[in-house]
């Protein structure tokens, strides 16, 4: 069964610093890997998709990266802001469900 | 808005009765999920739709829980005889299985909270 673990659970930064957040999993045979974004008390909304045969995906300021003989996914925030602050999950996309990780609570202060 | 539409928003039931949430997709997908999200933790799976037929239950949903799809478009959960422990934002998605790496859009959920 494949379990996800995101470390730190929360993490504080200043406007404009670059930051990394990780994403662990047991299983390495994933299918894909998604990130979400998830605002306090709202749906999540995905940000990227890094396929098997990937090893990593932009969008924007946003890198994701994924190392499956690790069993490990970063992502990347670039020269973060206010706005980013929001609760960061990964999930394993194994086709018929996504499995994800207790998330990272980021918070960037101005 | 063509996104992911759940309603309603936010529901307060007392314990022992029944609660019933519907879920719109994204008009052209064929696959539904609903997810199950306690305060501070990642979503759980509860379910999947392809079309009209429910492929896989989680055992997180229980006998007091059901949902249907019944012609593969909008989808509803049923929780029966609701408990405290049911309290929780109850999360849909869906996608296009083949064509965008089966990428699971989310809508606003439903917050349940059971008194």
């Amino acid at each position: 069964k494949q379990e996800v673990t995101q470390i730190p659970a929360a993490l504080s930064v200043p406007e404009g610093e670059n930051l990394v957040l990780n994403c662990s999993f047991t299983d390495s045979a994933i299918y894909n890997l998604q990130w979400f974004r998830q605002d306090p008390g709202k749906g999540l909304t995905s940000l990227l998709l890094i396929q098997s045969s990937q090893r990593e995906q932009t969008s924007g300021r946003l890198n994701a990266s994924l190392d499956k003989s690790s069993g490990r996914s970063t992502l990347y925030i670039a020269a973060s802001q206010p706005g980013d602050s929001a609760t960061y999950l990964c999930a394993d996309n194994a086709g018929n469900m996504l499995t994800f990780g207790g998330g990272t609570r980021l918070m960037v202060k101005p | 808005d063509t996104g992911v539409s759940q309603d309603p928003r936010h529901k307060i039931t007392k314990r022992g009765q029944n609660v019933t949430f519907r879920c719109d997709p994204i008009s052209e997908h064929n696959r539904l999920y609903w997810y199950r999200q306690t305060l501070g933790q990642g979503p759980e799976f509860l379910t999947y739709f392809q079309n009209e037929a429910q492929l896989e239950k989680s055992r997180l949903l229980s006998d007091r829980f059901s949902a249907e799809r019944p012609k593969g478009s909008f989808s509803t959960l049923e929780i029966q005889r609701t408990e405290q422990g049911d309290s929780a934002m109850y999360l849909c998605a869906s996608s296009l299985v083949g064509i965008t790496y089966n990428e699971q859009f989310f809508g606003p959920g439903t917050r349940l909270t059971v008194l």
